[in-house]
């Protein structure tokens, strides 16, 4: 069965500061990764996907991720943070054997940027 | 392009009871699948329907249940609710497996 780990509950930074949160994840097959956004009072928000291909993806409002097979992980950066990136982020991974779309998230990391 | 509807937005219940949440997805989506949301278990699948036939599942209980109607609107019931049935519930849309879903604001159950 597939599992994601996230491996901060939360991350404090400071205004334009780099940051990264981290992603592991347990498949021994592919997977398809992605990372969602979830602001206050509201559903979950794409921010970037990796199907195939480069293992460089780069996303919505500045975040990237790399996806790194030999060490099942799939972390999220961002070179400067606004006050508006706080928020809670989710990792999820989903089967490309199965038809459907089911998504299995991390528990998700809380990012609080202040100045 | 309209995004993905869920009604109510909040809704309570006591002990025992049934309730039932909507979800419009996108214009378009013929998938729509429902994740239970909680402090203590994070985000969970419940399952996904696709052109009206339940196509995955997830570890819940036959207590809740779903369907979805020719327009790919669909409904999740919950019933006998329990305490612990307290959380947010969300619906996502997608056009297929490549695809992204995309998520409606949810219905926040609250339990009494």
């Amino acid at each position: 069965a597939q599992s994601v780990t996230q491996l901060d509950s939360q991350v404090p930074v400071f205004e334009e500061a780099p940051v990264e949160l981290r992603c592991n994840y347990s498949s021994s097959v592919s997977v398809y990764l992605f990372w969602y956004v979830q602001y206050p009072n509201q559903g979950l928000q794409l921010l970037l996907k990796y199907l195939s291909g480069s293992t460089l993806v780069k996303g919505i409002n500045g975040f990237e991720a790399e996806f790194n097979k030999s060490q099942t992980s799939f972390h999220l950066r961002k070179p400067s943070v606004h006050i508006s990136d706080t928020a809670e982020y989710f990792c999820a991974v989903s089967d490309p054997r199965q038809a459907g779309t089911a998504l299995i998230f991390g528990k998700g990391t809380t990012l609080s940027v202040s100045s | 392009k309209a995004g993905v509807t869920q009604t109510p937005r909040y809704l309570i219940k006591t002990r025992g009871q049934q309730v039932t949440l909507s979800c419009s997805p996108i214009s378009g989506h013929r998938s729509v699948s429902w994740y239970q949301q909680t402090p203590g278990q994070g985000l969970q699948f419940l399952f996904e329907y696709f052109s009206e036939t339940q196509r995955n599942k997830g570890n819940f209980p036959g207590r809740f249940s779903g369907r979805q109607f020719s327009n790919s609107r669909s409904e999740m019931n919950v019933s006998t609710l329990e305490l612990g049935d307290s959380a947010l519930y969300l619906c996502a849309s997608s056009l297929g497996q490549r695809q992204p879903q995309h998520f409606g604001d949810g219905t926040r159950l609250s339990i009494l």
